[in-house]
């Protein structure tokens, strides 16, 4: 069974910070997808991460992808107030059903 | 614009009673999804669908049905026997099975 972890569930941050989400999982896979959600709101797809050693960059977050270690990671840059949200990664199982993690509930405070 | 609506936003349940949630979709999309989300939870699979006529169960089924008649469209029913049905749920669809997932704005089911 497919495990995703991911940590810290809660981040708060300094405006101007910088800082890593990170994403495990127990299973060999190579298609990753990172997710943004806002309080009450639906899922925003942020990135697709299809390949080992995968590398996208959307503004302020950077996502990267290392299937050896079962590893991505969420980069955050110089953090600003409008990145506050619920930040998901969900990876495809072999049978490309998604599991979530639990999510990392980010604040950045001025 | 193309895209996924729910409806409706909010619905409230009486015990004892079946409801059902709507998911239609402008996409042309194959496949389609419903989740579950619990505060602080991640998204759970309910039910999804690759084709028309085709639905299968996802990793919380018990106490929900769905039905998938046209392309377009994938209702969630939440019966009686789902004894905890208060949750956020989600519908989602891909072009394919294994392609990205977009997701619509999502149902609120409270018990009255």
């Amino acid at each position: 069974e497919l495990k995703v972890e991911q940590n810290p569930l809660f981040l708060s941050m300094q405006e101007g910070k910088n800082y890593t989400i990170y994403c495990n999982y127990s299973t060999t896979s190579d298609r990753l997808y990172w997710y943004r959600q806002d309080p009450g709101k639906s899922l925003e797809s942020l990135f697709v991460l299809l390949s080992n050693g995968a590398v996208k960059q959307e503004g302020r977050l950077m996502a990267s992808l290392d299937t050896k270690a079962r590893l991505s990671t969420l980069h955050i840059t110089a953090a600003v107030h409008d990145l506050s949200a619920t930040y998901f990664c969900a990876v495809d199982g072999s049978n490309y059903k998604l599991t979530f993690g639990k999510g990392t509930l980010l604040t950045v405070n001025p | 614009d193309g895209g996924i609506t729910q409806s409706p936003k909010y619905l409230f349940r009486k015990e004892g009673q079946n409801v059902t949630l709507s998911c239609e979709q402008n996409l042309n999309h194959d496949a389609m999804y419903w989740y579950r989300q619990d505060p602080g939870q991640g998204l759970r699979l309910i039910y999804y669908s690759q084709i028309v006529n085709d639905f299968q169960k996802g990793d919380i089924a018990e106490g929900y049905s769905v039905s998938r008649e046209k392309k377009e469209s994938f209702p969630l029913t939440v019966t009686s026997a789902q004894k905890n049905p208060t949750a956020f749920y989600l519908c989602a669809s891909s072009w394919q099975f294994n392609q990205p997932q977009h997701f619509g704005d999502g149902t609120r089911l409270s018990i009255l």
